[in-house]
């Protein structure tokens, strides 16, 4: 098993741009969180599905976020536009029920 | 509500010398807890759950529901541990389960 795929690993991008950031969750796990971590803040919860239907998105900063997930093998955090507060690394995380999360390595984004 | 709180932001030891990391919670339901582990520009790792009552690294955690807290211990820190650490909840609502983190601590081992 690959674990938590997420894509691209680091993303600069100017402000005003869109920023697209991709999730592949493991095979068979009907959890999917997104987490933005930033030095200040630390780890936020930004929005979680449940078999692909969005259950929490109280997380998500603002009407600029926007996050999807078509089928059980896919997820996308969109921002769209880009602000330099937006720059985090963020976490994509999957689990099975009544299993731990399992996360991917990040997205680090910039944005200037 | 659901909530984790770690005390520390910040926890420095000398090597060789015992750790413990503080984490509370609370949480109206039967709780589960686990520590994940951060080492430098990394991904979260589990680290260990309560349930499973074992060992990784030499870190030990015991769940105590008398005052509510799932502290990490470690008798001899190395300096490999140096990492952040976060102290998370699964808790279950209607729509079913979520994870509630602390703010974390970051561990510095020094030499």
């Amino acid at each position: 098993d690959a674990g938590v795929i997420q894509s691209p690993r680091h993303e600069v991008t100017e402000m005003g741009q869109e920023v697209t950031l991709r999730c592949k969750p493991i095979s068979g796990h009907d959890y999917l969180f997104w987490y933005r971590q930033t030095m200040m803040r630390g780890l936020e919860l930004l929005i979680y599905f449940n078999n692909n239907v969005p259950i929490d998105d109280s997380g998500m900063p603002e009407d600029r976020f926007s996050a999807k997930m078509p089928n059980a093998s896919f997820s996308t955090l969109k921002i769209q536009p880009s602000e330099p507060r937006d720059s985090a690394v963020y976490f994509c995380a999957s689990s099975p029920t009544g299993s731990p999360l399992h996360f991917g390595n990040g997205t680090r984004l910039t944005v200037t | 509500a659901q909530r984790v709180t770690q005390p520390e932001k910040l926890l420095s030891v000398f090597k060789g010398a015992p750790v413990e990391l503080k984490c509370n919670y609370s949480y109206s339901g039967s709780p589960e807890l686990f520590w994940y582990v951060q080492y430098s520009r990394q991904r979260l790792q589990l680290l260990l759950r309560h349930i499973s009552r074992e060992s990784i690294k030499g870190f030990t955690a015991d769940l105590n529901k008398g005052e509510t807290s799932f502290h990490l211990k470690k008798p001899f820190a190395q300096e490999e541990d140096s990492a952040m650490y976060y102290c998370a909840l699964r808790a279950f609502d209607n729509y079913g389960q979520n994870f509630v983190f602390g703010p974390g601590t970051r561990l510095s081992v020094l030499p």
